[in-house]
């Protein structure tokens, strides 16, 4: 069975600086979605950036950029510049052809000013 | 504005009571989705349903029950079988079930206390 394990529970980085964040997953598929969703205190879960697994080049959308290792099965997720608003519950997913979409257990990031 | 909502915030129920979470939905999504959501659990599936009159049980769907009698709406019942039904619950849509490529998108979600 597919699995998403977020290994860092919690994690904290200074305003300005860059954070990365980690995702390991278990499939044996070969065409598959990782996603990662960002819920801030107001529980508002919102998609941040998400990866093909075909496609080699890493995301990238603003500040938020993605390191993805198909053959290490890892999907990081690094923000530079953090703001005080990215202080929030970041879940990545997986989610294959025929499958539900598959939540790791979050990683709580705290921002300090 | 295109989205989700949830009502209400908050709920809560005396043990023993049924309790129904709305769900509605203004973005002509096809697919919708319950999740419950725990400390240190992240999401788990409860149930899903990818058309209209048609719904699957996820993960963890014991003491629950829903309907999709509506493509815009989604309720979710808790009822008096579910043994742990203090959470927070958040439901989602997605455009088309079956491609892999788009996102959920989230309502606010319902906090509900079984006392």
């Amino acid at each position: 069975a597919q699995t998403v394990t977020q290994s860092q529970p919690e994690m904290s980085v200074q305003e300005a600086e860059t954070v990365t964040l980690s995702c390991t997953y278990d499939t044996s598929e070969s065409d598959y979605y990782l996603f990662w969703y960002k819920q801030p205190p107001s529980r508002q879960m919102i998609l941040v950036i998400r990866q093909e697994a075909y496609k080699q080049q890493n995301a990238t959308e603003n500040r938020f950029s993605v390191n993805f290792q198909k053959a290490a099965k890892s999907f990081s997720l690094k923000i530079s510049d953090s703001q005080l608003g990215d202080a929030a519950m970041y879940f990545c997913a997986y989610r294959s052809a025929g499958d539900k979409i598959i939540f790791g257990k979050g990683t709580r990031l705290h921002i300090l000013p | 504005d295109g989205g989700i909502t949830q009502s209400p915030k908050y709920l809560f129920r005396k043990e023993g009571q049924n309790v129904t979470l709305s769900c509605e939905q203004n973005l002509n999504h096809d697919a919708m989705y319950w999740y419950r959501q725990d400390p240190g659990q992240g999401l788990r599936l409860i149930y899903y349903s990818q058309i209209v009159n048609d719904f699957q049980k996820g993960d963890i769907a014991e003491g629950y029950s829903v309907s999709r009698e509506k493509k815009e709406s989604f309720p979710l019942t808790v009822t008096s079988a579910q043994k742990n039904p203090t959470a927070f619950y958040l439901c989602a849509s997605s455009n088309f079930y079956r491609d892999i490529s788009y996102e959920q998108y989230f309502g606010p979600g319902t906090r509900l206390t079984v006392t």
